[in-house]
């Protein structure tokens, strides 16, 4: 079965701190991709990242980094110096081939507050 | 990145009317969109995979009559929401992916949907 778990259900910071967003997946295909969304208060949720199994090279992407570590299932998603725009739920995904169609599976997501 | 356009943002009916809410992709075509239903403060939860040109997929549990939804296009889904209660109250969000067959491109969002209904 797919299954993407997201331990932390909120985090409260204050703007400058880093924070590390938890990300455990669980499939049984060789051959699958991970996503991070962000959703602010407004709604939409919007793409921040794509990583394939094939790739366990961790990603920096200005205040972004994330570190994707195969033999613990895990896709972890580092803000460095949080800032309050940064407050938002972001959701961890994964798309695998044994997933019907070509659907995502979505974790419950975490509720980043980042106080000023 | 590609745009998926959803409308409307927001929805107010009463209860025993249908709403229509649309999903659009603006500048790609898409052979399969999909429907999620956001409870507050919860995850997105798979209601249907809408396939152009074919019936609609619907998850287990969810009623295929009570939610209509139609590809006739492949920039275009709609979800109606018929006979509309207080329980059908949430958060409606459509994606899409560029192209056809097994992608795992990055699916593109709509803004979604607040529907409420009194």
């Amino acid at each position: 079965a797919q299954k993407v778990t997201q331990a932390q259900t909120e985090i409260s910071v204050v703007e400058k701190e880093d924070v590390t967003l938890d990300c455990v997946y669980e499939t049984r295909d060789t051959t699958y991709y991970l996503f991070w969304y962000k959703q602010p208060p407004s709604g939409e949720l919007v793409f921040l990242i794509r990583r394939n199994s094939f790739d366990e090279q961790n990603e920096i992407s200005g205040r972004y980094s994330w570190n994707f570590q195969k033999s613990t299932s895990s896709f972890n998603f580092t803000i460095t110096a949080s800032q309050v725009v940064d407050s938002a739920v972001y959701f961890c995904a994964l798309s695998a081939l044994y997933n019907y169609g070509q659907n995502f599976v979505f974790g419950p997501g975490t509720r980043l507050s980042v106080l000023p | 990145g590609a745009v998926v356009s959803q409308h409307p943002s927001w929805v107010i009916c009463k209860s025993g009317t249908s709403v229509k809410i649309e999903c659009r992709s603006l500048d790609f075509q898409a052979t399969t969109m999909f429907w999620y239903r956001q409870f507050p403060k919860q995850s997105l939860m798979l209601m249907a995979t809408s396939n152009e040109g074919s019936k609609a997929t619907y998850e287990q549990g969810v009623e295929k009559d009570k939610f209509l939804i139609n590809h006739a296009s492949l920039t275009l889904s709609t979800l109606t929401v018929t006979s509309a209660h207080p329980e059908d109250s949430s958060f409606y969000i459509c994606s899409a992916r560029p192209g056809t067959g097994d992608s795992h491109t990055e699916a593109f969002f709509g803004q979604g949907t607040r529907l409420t209904v009194v």
